[in-house]
């Protein structure tokens, strides 16, 4: 148990669907993060949020919709997506700027597009 | 831009040691993390080099060379719960963790 807890575990949606992935920390931690981990690729950095604000967002396509209501929570919502979007998002938080590199990561939600 | 590698895949015997070596290019560097992550699990936090030298945590140790742009996790006494994927990352300059990783390396222990 690593205070990051995501849900759901796995989803499958069409192409057609609106979905959200829903992510909570109890770490008391001010940064929650969006990665991507695609099978043989690394993990890909989505979103940032520092403090409640979005300070980064790596190109990621408008189809993928962040939003960070409080400090503990994260969601992604997701709308049209392709099948090249399958894969596992993980969340993650960490406190602040401190120089240790130290990610508290969730279980992930196992995406499948169809 | 950042890049990391490591290798793919390796393969220990149990009670054995083992090295995972990794190469870095970025900018901004401050320091690199080494994760584990099993299969269907969430990555774990291992370790974090940001001077020369080694780390020791148990029977896991951390090694970097800022100088080289490289650095090693080390596993000791293996054991067939260490078989999983070891991911190495970089932490850059910025007001969050900006943390860079590279494809992981996927450990079998065998007996």
């Amino acid at each position: 148990e690593t205070g990051v807890t995501q849900t759901p575990r796995h989803l499958v949606m069409g192409m057609t669907n609106k979905k959200s992935l829903k992510c909570e920390q109890h770490l008391g931690h001010n940064a929650m993060y969006w990665y991507k981990q695609s099978a043989k690729k690394p993990l890909e950095l989505m979103f940032v949020y520092s403090l409640e604000e979005r300070v980064e967002n790596n190109s990621v396509p408008s189809r993928f919709s962040p939003e960070c209501p409080n400090s503990s929570h994260l969601f992604l919502h997701l709308h049209t997506l392709q099948p090249e979007d399958s894969a596992l998002y993980l969340c993650a938080s960490s406190q602040g700027g401190g120089r240790v590199g130290k990610l508290f990561f969730g279980s992930g939600t196992q995406l499948s597009v169809l | 831009g950042q890049s990391l590698e490591q290798p793919s895949e390796v393969t220990a015997v149990e009670g054995a040691i083992v090295q995972i070596n990794c190469t870095y290019q970025t900018s901004g560097f401050y320091g690199l993390s080494w994760y584990q992550q099993h299969d269907g699990g969430a990555p774990t936090f291992l370790s974090y080099n940001a001077l020369d030298g080694l780390e020791e945590t148990g029977r896991f140790s951390s090694f970097l060379s800022r100088s080289d742009s490289y650095g090693y996790l080390l596993l000791q006494e293996l054991q067939m719960k260490d078989s999983a994927s070891y991911f190495c990352a970089v932490s850059r300059s910025g007001g969050y963790q900006k943390v860079t990783f590279g494809t992981g390396t996927k450990l079998q222990v065998i007996p």
